[in-house]
């Protein structure tokens, strides 16, 4: 079974704070990939990185930054200096291969608002 | 460059009217195709995927269903829309196994009330 596990629902911050945004997942793929997106108020989904299971290298885009830890299962995605324009829904998912045909599971999403 | 398009962008339509949904992409052969559905409370729901014309995989029961007429075409339909169709839908695509990358790129999306 594949599941995503985004269990906080809500996160609020003051601009320029940091801020870690967890997920959790299961499966029993030994290959899978991993995604976070961004869901801004427009609504459309911002695709924000992939990381592929048999590549545990943290990664770091500007003030994102993604820790994957395969011994816990965890993808979490941290903002450094956070920002207004961040605010937005984050989504953590998991695609796995074989049998699942490549369909994406998410998680619930995260609301995060940064506020000035 | 690969890009989707998904129209309308909103849409209010009468309960038991019929619904038609069209997503087109471009710039790329065989993708995966699906429609999510995100009602509210943020969950996005996969409805259906598509791994090729004809092809439909439905993952829920409901009152929706989809057609892959063409490759890079893929379309929601009714034919009596329900209260509880009102949301926002997704379509996306992403690549074939074993063709590169593998995230979905989503359109911007339908925003459906069914009044």
């Amino acid at each position: 079974a594949q599941k995503v596990t985004q269990a906080q629902t809500e996160i609020s911050v003051v601009e320029k704070e940091d801020v870690t945004l967890d997920c959790v997942y299961e499966t029993r793929d030994t290959t899978y990939y991993l995604f976070w997106y961004k869901q801004p108020p427009s609504g459309e989904l911002v695709f924000l990185i992939r990381r592929n299971s048999f590549d545990e290298q943290n990664e770091i885009s500007g003030r994102y930054s993604w820790n994957f830890q395969k011994s816990t299962s965890s993808f979490n995605f941290t903002i450094t200096a956070s920002q207004v324009v961040d605010s937005a829904v984050y989504f953590c998912a998991l695609r796995g291969r074989g049998s699942t045909l490549g369909r994406l599971y998410f998680g619930r999403g995260t609301q995060l608002t940064v506020w000035p | 460059s690969q890009t989707i398009h998904q129209w309308p962008a909103t849409l209010v339509q009468p309960v038991g009217s019929p619904l038609s949904l069209e997503c087109t992409v471009e710039g790329t052969s065989n993708p995966n195709l699906y429609w999510y559905r995100q009602a509210a409370g943020r969950g996005l729901q996969l409805l259906f995927y598509s791994v090729g014309i004809g092809q439909i995989s439905s993952e829920v029961p409901q009152n929706l269903s989809a057609s892959r007429p063409q490759d890079r075409q893929f379309i929601l339909s009714s034919k009596k829309l329900l209260l509880s169709d009102s949301g926002f839908y997704l379509c996306a695509w992403s690549a074939r196994e074993g063709a590169g990358d593998t995230e979905a790129f989503f359109g911007q999306g339908t925003r459906l009330t069914v009044v």
